[in-house]
């Protein structure tokens, strides 16, 4: 499959802060989907993305691909304690496999 | 719908024993899947498959094996267990080119 890469591989910030994690590929993606998973929880679906230069809002947070297809973005507006865990990134190949990034872990100071 | 169903949660195992994880869903998906998270690691694939007797290696297939003779179940079998197994192990289920439903995971250790 192909290597989605996922920056940064951490990150801390004070509640109230934005937070973005972005996934880059070096080929053209097919679709890219969001996961989030929480400390000791399983990887829960946030969103898919199919179209080139598609912007999907979910509350705070905002999902991007870019127009190439080769790159995609999660940003959330005003990070809140129940943000906390580790966001991924996964490629949704044609042979429905999904190649996940290695994912951005987020954590909150309140 | 109790969604994707993963037993047991834990388990110890010695080096060269073997054991099955169960994974059984309830949604009809055709699409299941068997991954393992190591620290920092991200998820890797292990196998897959497409629909009741068919399936297929991921991307670290090497001491496992698989098979799924229904569409409800799709156990993983680990022969001779080693260290490098020791993993959180996740299963998941989809109708295809869409969002996965995993379940809860099981935390292998293997000393």
């Amino acid at each position: 499959g192909q290597q989605v890469m996922q920056i940064p591989q951490y990150q801390h910030v004070q509640e109230g802060e934005d937070f973005t994690t972005y996934c880059n590929s070096s080929t053209t993606l097919s679709n890219i989907q969001w996961y989030k998973q929480r400390p000791g929880g399983h990887p829960v679906f946030l969103i898919q993305l199919v179209k080139s230069g598609e912007v999907k809002k979910q509350k705070r947070l905002t999902f991007q691909f870019g127009e190439a297809k080769k790159n995609s973005s999660l940003h959330i507006t005003a990070t809140q304690t129940t943000d906390v865990g580790t966001y991924f990134c996964a490629e949704g190949g044609s042979n429905y496999k999904l190649t996940f990034g290695k994912g951005t872990l987020l954590t909150v100071n309140p | 719908n109790a969604g994707v169903t993963q037993t047991p949660k834990f388990r110890i195992l010695k080096i060269g024993q073997s054991m099955t994880l169960q994974c059984t869903q309830d949604m009809n998906h055709n699409y299941m899947y068997w991954y393992r998270q190591d620290p920092g690691m991200g998820l890797k694939l292990i196998y897959y498959s497409v629909g009741a007797g068919i399936t297929d290696k991921g991307e670290v297939p090497n001491g496992y094996n698989v098979s799924r003779s229904t569409t409800e179940d799709f156990p993983l079998r680990l022969e001779l267990a080693a260290p490098s197994q020791t993993s959180v192990y996740f299963c998941a289920s989809s109708w295809g080119n869409e969002k996965l439903f995993f379940g809860s995971g099981t935390q292998l250790s293997v000393l």
